[in-house]
C-alpha cells in the first residue's frame, strides 16, 4: 500500500523568507510524486511533479521540490515566500505501472506573514 | 485547452433527499475521471474513479454512487442523503500514462441539514 505523510499541520513563514513544506512517502518501487495547492473554497491546482531524472523539480509560481530517494522525501520549497502563497498544500504519490490511484497527504496550511 | 466544470457550486439539501452532482470535461478524450470528498477543508477521500464510459470503481462503500454516461461526463448520486454526506466534493480528470497529474474542478459545497 502507498501512503503520504505531511508531518506539519501548519507552517508559518515571514514574507521574503525561504519556505519548506515537508512530505515523506511510502510506495513499492519508484514513485510518481506531486504537489498541489488549494486556495479557500477552490479546487486543487497542480504545482509540479517528479517522474524521473533530475531530483530537483521546478514548478509553477517559483516553487520547486527535491526528490530524495534514500529519505523517501519530496519537500516543497521556495526561496522567497509571498503573502499570496498562503494556502493549503497537498503532496501526493502514485505507484508506477498500470492504473494506480493517487494517494494524497492530509495537507499543510502555509501562512506567510507580512 | 482543457477545462473541467462542476455544478452546482453550492447545494443545501435535507436529510433523506436525493443528490445529483455533475462534472464535465472539455478539450480532451477518454480521460480518467475521479470524485473526491474533502471534509473540514483537509484530506481528500477518493470516492470513485473511472477509466472509461460505464466503468466505475468504488473506493469507499457508502450510500453514494457514480455513473459515466458519456466519455467526458461524470455524475455523483445518492438516493437518500445523510448528515455525514456534507462536505466539499471535487471532480478531477487526468490522462492515462506517465503524464498523469490530476486537474481539479472548482468543487461543490454540499450541506445536508
Amino acid at each position: 500500500a502507498q501512503s503520504v505523510a505531511q508531518p506539519e499541520d501548519q507552517v508559518n513563514v515571514a514574507e521574503g523568507n525561504p519556505l519548506t513544506v515537508k512530505c515523506t512517502y511510502s510506495v513499492s518501487g519508484n514513485p510518481y510524486l506531486f504537489w498541489y495547492v488549494q486556495y479557500p473554497n477552490r479546487g486543487l491546482q497542480f504545482l509540479l511533479k517528479y517522474i524521473t531524472g533530475d531530483n530537483l523539480v521546478k514548478g509553477s509560481y517559483g516553487f520547486e521540490a527535491e526528490f530524495n530517494k534514500s529519505q523517501t522525501s519530496f519537500h516543497l520549497k521556495k526561496p522567497s515566500a509571498l503573502v499570496s502563497d498562503s494556502a493549503l498544500y497537498f503532496c501526493a504519490v502514485r505507484q508506477r505501472g498500470g492504473y494506480q490511484k493517487v494517494t494524497f497527504g492530509t495537507g499543510t496550511k502555509l501562512q506567510v506573514i507580512p | 485547452s482543457q477545462t473541467i466544470h462542476q455544478w452546482p457550486a453550492t447545494l443545501v439539501q435535507p436529510v433523506g433527499s436525493p443528490l445529483s452532482l455533475e462534472c464535465t470535461v472539455e478539450g480532451t478524450s477518454n480521460p480518467n475521471l475521479y470524485w473526491y470528498r474533502q471534509a473540514a477543508g483537509r484530506g481528500l477521500q477518493l470516492l470513485f474513479y473511472s477509466v472509461g464510459i460505464g466503468q466505475i470503481s468504488s473506493e469507499v462503500p457508502q450510500n453514494l454512487s457514480a455513473s459515466r454516461p458519456q466519455d467526458r461526463q461524470f455524475i455523483l448520486s445518492s438516493k437518500k442523503l445523510l448528515l455525514s454526506d456534507s462536505g466539499f466534493y471535487l471532480c478531477a480528470w487526468s490522462l492515462g500514462g506517465r503524464n498523469n497529474e490530476q486537474f481539479f474542478g472548482p468543487g461543490t459545497r454540499l450541506t445536508v441539514l
